[in-house]
């Protein structure tokens, strides 16, 4: 079955930008009508969605963190990416990886720590 | 931006009943799902479009939405359903998770 495997630094620093990837396997990430999304919970603290892009290419983020996030798929390494830039200790979180299909996500990825710290 | 409500805890007694709210504006213009997450694990999908159950997912688990307020109900509860409860919603072209509510078994 389709698994979603999150992988990426777990220290960033101050300023710096937060860049993790997202691997599919058992399936393409090309296929379906699906939102792959990223999500991200503080350490005791609830989710909160930071945005996702359609298998048609169009991206769509949380206004609140819109002019910070981009993501991006690669379709050749069947990978979904997300860059975060200038964070700060608030963007501390586990960082999920999703396969939303529409006001529904019955996949996710296991999650990765990211912490922002000097 | 929308918002959704849910209370911060829920206690309940093994055996018995346990009722999660999560409100907002017209909610039940929309498909709300709710996703438990027990401490450490991802969250996972136990209601969508409002009522209906994934596989594997017991009976005892159901949800409804009308109104302002969506409900998610847990019947005869376990120890094993202690965890995090998250409603979610689209509003239009984003996505809406609300704040959590804590499942106590006492």
């Amino acid at each position: 079955q389709v698994q979603l495997q999150e992988s990426g630094p777990g220290l960033v620093k101050p300023s710096q930008t937060l860049s993790l990837t997202c691997t599919v396997s058992g399936g393409s990430i090309s296929s379906g009508d699906y939102y792959w999304s990223w999500i991200r919970q503080p350490p005791g603290k609830g989710l909160e969605w930071i945005g996702y892009i359609y298998y048609s290419g169009n991206t769509y983020y949380n206004p609140s963190l819109k002019s910070r996030v981009t993501i991006s798929v690669d379709t050749s390494k069947n990978q979904l990416s997300l860059n975060l830039n200038s964070v700060t200790a608030a963007d501390t979180a586990v960082y999920y990886c999703a396969r939303d299909e529409g006001a529904m996500i019955a996949l996710w990825g296991q999650g990765t720590l990211v912490t922002v710290s000097s | 931006s929308y918002e959704l409500t849910q209370p911060p805890s829920v206690s309940v007694s093994p055996g018995q009943t346990a009722t999660i709210t999560c409100s907002g504006d017209r909610l039940g213009d929309k498909y709300i799902c709710w996703y438990q997450q027990r401490p450490g694990q991802s969250p996972m999908l136990v209601i969508y479009q409002d009522y209906k159950r994934p596989s594997g997912i017991p009976e005892r688990i159901s949800g409804s939405n009308s109104g302002n307020t969506a409900t998610l109900t847990i019947s005869g509860t376990q120890a094993m359903d202690e965890a995090d409860y998250y409603c979610h919603v689209w509003d239009s072209t984003t996505a809406v998770f609300g704040g959590g509510t804590k499942l106590i078994v006492l």
